[in-house]
């Protein structure tokens, strides 16, 4: 079976500044997806990020960007230029190609400082 | 377009009473899922229906947890009769397939059972 592990139950950083949250992930596919949710307090959970594990280059939206690193089982996200609003529970995600469901991490707590 | 719809948004009830949740995910999305999100912990999938028929309910407490979507469109999931353990937030999600990269998630019911 499949796990999802964040070692990081808290994470802060300063407004404007850069910060990373660290996943690793347990697979035996080859192909498969990644994805990191957002879930603000009290609200729903939207879809920040997805990495395709065929493609090489590491996905990029906006302010967002991943590492993924197949051979090590790693998927990080990064946060450029922290804003308030990017406060949040951040959940990385693992889907196969073959199945629906998404398995996903424990999460981490994001506080933006001002 | 509007998102998945879930309600109640919050429910209180004593162990051993029943419970429905209610799901209507957006229109056209074939497949749908419950997950169940204990606090502190990411969501944990309960059942996956592709239209009106089940095709993953491995992780779902069959002795107490039953769930139907009659005519492939909105969902109820029960909990007859409730545990202390059950209470967390219940999570519905659609997509447009199976195979789909995102699901849309909604608000999410939190169960308290005392």
């Amino acid at each position: 079976a499949q796990t999802v592990t964040q070692s990081q139950p808290e994470m802060s950083v300063q407004e404007a500044e850069t910060v990373t949250l660290s996943c690793t992930y347990d697979t035996s596919e080859s192909d498969y997806y990644l994805f990191w949710y957002k879930q603000p307090p009290s609200r729903q959970m939207i879809l920040v990020i997805r990495q395709e594990a065929y493609k090489q280059q590491n996905a990029t939206e906006n302010r967002f960007s991943v590492n993924f690193q197949k051979a090590a089982k790693s998927f990080s996200l990064k946060i450029s230029d922290s804003q308030l609003g990017d406060a949040a529970m951040y959940f990385c995600a693992y889907r196969g190609t073959n199945a629906g469901k998404s398995t996903f991490g424990d999460g981490t707590t994001l506080t933006v400082k001002p | 377009e509007a998102g998945v719809a879930q309600s109640p948004r919050y429910k209180i009830i004593e162990k051993r009473q029943s419970v429905a949740f209610w799901c209507n995910p957006i229109s056209g999305h074939a497949t749908l899922y419950w997950y169940q999100q204990i606090l502190g912990q990411g969501p944990k999938l309960l059942i996956q229906f592709q239209n009106n028929g089940v095709v993953d309910d491995s992780q779902l407490p069959k002795d107490r947890f039953s769930a139907e979507r009659l005519k492939g469109v909105d969902s109820t999931l029960k909990i007859q009769p409730a545990k202390l353990e059950d209470s967390a937030v219940y999570l519905c999600a659609s997509s447009w397939y199976r195979n789909s990269y995102e699901q849309y998630f909604g608000p999410g019911t939190r169960l308290t059972v005392t």
